[in-house]
């Protein structure tokens, strides 16, 4: 089983819809959590850093669930602008590095 | 705040050559820095953590001696593919972050292609 796992996609989704995307890790004791995007043949950028009391940003909304260990991302009103994949990372207690999920390919269109 | 720079960002080479990559932090200073490789359509696969100073951490199945790391200064680590093959083609991409619970900033990562 993979340390990280997310929803496999893709996702394609009209304009203005809301998509949401979960995903789960195993390491009980993770501590810090992000959604990141990334273009075809880009590297990732960070989209939100995802805390405990859940935030929201805009139109994209994260939420952390430790009991069942998976986080979440919203989306709302989609943009064709958000076409990308997205990438969970968490980042695992007591080793200096994150691990990724595989990526969740979502496309918008018009 | 926190950008990362790497170069080059495209590189093509022969077969059996060697290829350095840079990564720099730029505005701060990094202890650690990440190498990840990327293969088309797969999700990115950590290689190695940098380590300023001391020897780098490598990931189960990556080659050291192939996949050499040097973090000489805080600022600065770099990868160097040595005999590189066709199938070492891939996009590379450095990482950095201003603290173990801050996020990455990555640099805009190098697509190597071996001939």
């Amino acid at each position: 089983r993979k340390e990280v796992e997310q929803d496999p996609g893709p996702f394609n989704v009209p304009e203005g819809a809301t998509v949401a995307f979960n995903c789960t890790y195993s390491n009980s004791a993770s501590q810090s959590f992000f959604w990141y995007r990334q273009d075809c043949r880009k590297e990732p950028k960070l989209l939100m850093s995802v805390y405990s009391s859940g935030n929201e940003d805009g139109r994209f909304t994260a939420q952390l669930n430790r009991a069942s260990q998976y986080i979440s991302l919203l989306i709302r009103d989609s943009k064709l602008s958000d076409s990308a994949t997205y990438l969970c990372v968490v980042n695992r207690k007591n080793n200096n590095d994150m691990r990724f999920g595989a990526g969740t390919r979502l496309t918008v269109k018009p | 705040g926190a950008v990362v720079s790497q170069h080059p960002s495209r590189v093509i080479c022969k077969s059996g050559t060697s290829v350095k990559i840079e990564c720099r932090s730029l505005d701060f200073q990094a202890t650690t820095m990440f190498w990840y490789r990327q293969f088309p359509k797969q999700s990115l696969m950590l290689m190695a953590t940098s380590n300023e100073g001391s020897k780098a951490t490598y990931e189960q199945g990556v080659e050291k001696d192939k996949f050499l790391i040097n973090h000489a200064s805080l600022t600065l680590s770099t990868l160097t593919v040595t005999s590189a093959h066709p199938e070492d083609s891939s996009f590379y991409i450095c990482s950095a972050r201003l603290g173990p619970s801050s996020p990455l900033h990555f640099g805009n990562g190098t697509r190597l292609t071996v001939t």
